[in-house]
């Protein structure tokens, strides 16, 4: 088992929709949470990070951690054709060195 | 433009030769980290520097691979005897804190 599992898709949703991303994870020691958008043939970029449980905004985006049930999701409202890529949750301990824990990615396409 | 850049960008190789990559962090950046990335997979961690010392790597990280940082600054991860297995996207990211800035990769094909 994957320590960060997330549903590859392909998710496919019309222009304007709210868009619901979500990961799940084993390892009860994982403290940082983030977002990565990687577009084809592309390295990732870094959307968002949350450290522990809670929401954090920006923008169109929202990212949200229940530690309690393992489960990390990205909200993307108001999503646009730009918006078509692939989003990458991962994780990472305090400490050790920050390397990263990613799931597969969920690809998305925003059509119009 | 002051982001993580890698060279080269695409490299095709035949299966036994030995290539280089190269890493160029943001300013600054003391951690430098390389991961490999297959077709439809999430990035894996491979090895990690603080400055110039390599601090962890993975058991991905196979007796054929090296990653240097001589000076605290640029990266190089060579691979020796290369496989086809090896065929993948290599890529860095730098961190002077909690966040990762990824560069935009190299991707390599082993003939």
């Amino acid at each position: 088992q994957k320590e960060v599992e997330q549903d590859p898709g392909p998710l496919s949703v019309p222009e304007g929709a709210i868009v619901s991303l979500n990961c799940t994870y084993s390892n009860s020691a994982f403290q940082y949470f983030m977002w990565y958008r990687q577009y084809s043939r592309k390295g990732p970029e870094l959307l968002m990070y949350t450290y522990s449980s809670g929401n954090k905004e920006d923008g169109r985006f929202t990212a949200q951690v229940d530690k309690s049930s393992k489960y990390i999701s990205l909200f993307i409202r108001d999503s646009q054709p730009s918006d078509s890529a692939t989003y990458l949750c991962a994780s990472r301990l305090t400490g050790g060195g920050n390397k990263l824990t990613f799931g597969t990615g969920t690809q998305l396409k925003v059509e119009l | 433009d002051t982001g993580v850049s890698q060279d080269p960008r695409h490299k095709i190789t035949k299966r036994g030769q030995n290539v280089t990559f190269r890493c160029d962090p943001i300013s600054e950046h003391n951690r430098l980290y390389w991961y490999r990335q297959t077709l439809g997979q999430g990035p894996e961690f491979l090895t990690y520097f603080q400055n110039e010392a390599q601090l962890e790597k993975s058991r991905l990280l196979s007796d054929r691979f090296s990653a240097e940082r001589p000076k605290g600054s640029f990266s190089t991860l060579e691979i020796q005897r290369t496989e086809q297995g090896d065929s993948a996207m290599y890529l860095c990211a730098s961190s002077s804190g909690n966040e990762q800035f990824f560069g935009p990769g190299t991707r390599l094909t082993v003939l």
